[in-house]
């Protein structure tokens, strides 16, 4: 059973901080990692992909892997109140399989 | 482009009665998932397909789920004799295989409650 853990939160920061989210993944051998953004009563919006260790950087937005650690993290630097939302983290599998498991979300409040 | 378009946004219906929910892709799009979302949990995988044929199905929950996507674009989930657990919102997403792999884009979902 391939899980993805993530804090349910709510992780409340103040605006102009950095948010930290992280997630964590039981399949070792998982390769593709994707960081999803989804408002309430909307649908989940991609705003990141990962693929080697290391840190990747698009804009404010950072993702962090470590896969010997099996943890993927992503950083909000300069949080704006317009980033409160329930950011879900998606792990697809090796090989053969197209079927991402996606974690529960953490809901982010960024308060003015 | 377009993205993900997904009809109806909203579907009520009686318990026992038979439902249809429709995924329109994003135009070239090979892949297409189905997801059901229910408050405070991720999506979760009902169906996978790629092109016409369902690659993977194993998320269905039984055998009053089954969606078809006979065109190998638009995809239809259907579900018969609704029970109010199967109230949630259905999820479409579809992805290209073919430039950057696997990110998948979803549609706007689809609302339905089960009286």
């Amino acid at each position: 059973q391939k899980e993805v853990e993530q804090n349910s939160g709510p992780l409340s920061v103040p605006e102009g901080a950095i948010a930290s989210l992280n997630c964590t993944y039981s399949d070792r051998v998982s390769q593709s990692f994707f960081w999803y953004r989804q408002y309430s009563g909307k649908s989940p919006e991609l705003i990141m992909s990962i693929y080697s260790n290391g840190d990747k950087e698009d804009g404010r937005f950072t993702a962090q892997l470590n896969k010997a650690s099996q943890y993927v993290s992503l950083l909000i630097r300069d949080s704006q109140p317009s980033d409160s939302a329930t950011y879900l983290c998606a792990v697809k599998g090796a090989g053969g399989s197209y079927i991402p498991t996606f974690g529960r979300g953490t809901s982010l409040i960024v308060h003015p | 482009g377009a993205g993900v378009s997904q009809t109806p946004s909203n579907k009520v219906t009686e318990k026992g009665k038979y439902v249809e929910l429709r995924c329109d892709p994003i135009s070239g799009h090979t892949a297409l998932y189905w997801y059901r979302q229910s408050l405070g949990q991720g999506p979760e995988f009902l169906i996978y397909f790629q092109g016409t044929g369902a690659a993977d199905d194993s998320g269905l929950p039984n055998d009053r789920f089954f969606a078809v996507r006979p065109e190998g674009s638009v995809s239809t989930l259907k579900i018969q004799r609704t029970e109010r657990g199967d109230s949630a919102v259905y999820l479409c997403a579809s992805t290209s295989r073919d430039r950057v792999p696997y990110e998948q884009y979803f549609g706007p979902g689809t609302r339905l409650t089960v009286t």
